[in-house]
């Protein structure tokens, strides 16, 4: 079985804070890739990260950094010093043997 | 860089009637996969086509029906439709074969069913 899991529904800061989304996963594979995507309001899903399962090493893009730990299945993504553009949906997914599972996304509103 | 993209972008439809959304995935991927997002949820997986066949499938309506041509550009076809199929559909490509993790998704077609 494959299932990810994001258990923050909702997350609303005030600009400039930082923001840390969580995401676990479940998968049998040991080869797998793991993804977050932004989703803003008008829709489309905005590609952000790929992460394959071999790779641990954590990564910052800008404000934007992940966490990929694999003893706790877990690949969380922190926006610092969030800004309001930042609002929109966030989702975590994984693909392993060819199946592609998303989390039920995390909307983040940032505020000024 | 070539993209994926799905047509059309924005669709109306009354109840009960037919619409066909395409994909046309990026050069040389396999794979293609259909997600139905309804308002506030994630994305669903509806179906998957590799090489042209079907390879997996989802919570897909027995009113919805797919297929990968030998171009390896997908459509789907919903008939019936319902108010509740109202949604923005994704289309997704990978390239399965390389494993690479190389996974794009199109910009949506937003279906609204009236």
């Amino acid at each position: 079985a494959q299932k990810v899991t994001q258990a923050q529904t909702e997350i609303s800061v005030v600009e400039k804070e930082d923001v840390t989304l969580d995401c676990v996963y479940e998968t049998r594979d040991t080869t797998y890739y793991l993804f977050w995507y932004k989703q803003p309001p008008s829709g489309e899903l905005v590609f952000l990260i790929r992460r394959n399962s071999f790779d641990e090493q954590n990564e910052i893009s800008g404000r934007y950094s992940w966490n990929f730990q694999k003893s706790t299945s877990s690949f969380n993504f922190t926006i610092t010093a969030s800004q309001v553009v930042d609002s929109a949906v966030y989702f975590c997914a994984l693909i392993g043997d060819y199946k592609l599972s998303f989390g039920a996304g995390t909307t983040v509103t940032v505020r000024a | 860089a070539a993209g994926v993209i799905q047509s059309p972008r924005h669709l109306i439809k009354e109840k009960r009637e037919t619409a066909t959304l395409k994909c046309y995935p990026i050069p040389r991927h396999d794979t293609v996969y259909w997600y139905q997002q309804g308002p506030g949820q994630d994305p669903q997986f509806l179906i998957s086509f590799y090489e042209k066949m079907q390879s997996d499938k989802g919570s897909i309506p027995d009113r919805f029906s797919a297929q990968q041509f030998s171009d390896y550009h997908s459509e789907l076809n919903m008939s019936s439709l319902e108010l509740g199929d109202s949604a923005l559909y994704f289309c997704a490509s990978s390239a399965r074969t390389r494993n690479t993790g190389e996974l794009f998704f199109g910009e949506g077609s937003r279906l609204t069913v009236l």
